[in-house]
């Protein structure tokens, strides 16, 4: 079993919709959860950064942490075309090296 | 945020010859330096940790004489692909963490795109 489970999608939706992307994992030591959004042929790109369990909002982005689920969600609000890209969960424990999901690859639709 | 620079961005070479990249962090200094590839739809794995002024750490699987790190500054870390072969065509990406933090924070290069011909 893969230690970072992400759904690869893809998604598509339309413009103006609440997007819901979602990771789970096995390893309970993770303590630190990032969201990075990868554009085609670029480096990623860090969205958010959460420690520990519970909510984190900013703008139109919400990630949510749920240790006891060993559960991870970035929500997008109001979504747009530019918002079009590949979705990549990220953790670690108390080192630093980072366990990347698979991606999401999210398309909006205009 | 932190700006990290990767060069090339992009670099085709014959296969059984060496390729260099760069990854500098721009404005801030970096204690340490991930390297990472990644397949096409395949997320990025860990290839090795490269902390300043001492030796890389590889990931088991990784090879430490096709994949020679140096990280001879706070700034400055490069990863040659030795003898390059067309299974070594991939796009490598560092990352790097910002001195003096506590948060783990990794801020990404553009990557670099390695076609083996």
């Amino acid at each position: 079993q893969k230690e970072v489970e992400q759904d690869p999608g893809p998604l598509s939706v339309p413009e103006g919709a609440i997007v819901s992307l979602n990771c789970t994992y096995s390893n309970s030591a993770f303590q630190y959860f990032m969201w990075y959004r990868q554009y085609s042929r670029k480096g990623p790109e860090l969205l958010m950064y959460t420690y520990s369990s519970g909510n984190k909002e900013d703008g139109r982005f919400t990630a949510q942490v749920d240790k006891s689920s060993k559960y991870i969600s970035l929500f997008i609000r109001d979504s747009q075309p530019s918002d079009s890209a590949t979705y990549l969960c990220a953790m670690r424990h108390s080192g630093y090296a980072l366990n990347f999901g698979k991606g999401t690859s999210l398309l909006v639709t205009p | 945020g932190a700006v990290v620079s990767q060069h090339p961005s992009r670099v085709i070479c014959k296969s059984g010859t060496s390729v260099k990249i760069e990854c500098r962090s721009l404005d801030f200094q970096a204690t340490t330096m991930f390297w990472y590839r990644q397949f096409p739809k395949q997320s990025l794995m860990l290839m090795a940790t490269s902390n300043e002024g001492s030796k890389a750490t590889y990931e088991q699987g990784v090879e430490k004489d096709k994949f020679l790190i140096n990280h001879a500054s706070l700034t400055l870390s490069t990863l040659t692909v030795t003898s390059a072969h067309p299974e070594d065509s991939s796009f490598y990406i560092c990352s790097a963490r910002p001195g003096g933090t506590n948060t783990g924070e990794l801020f990404f290069g553009e990557g670099s795109r390695l076609t083996v011909l």
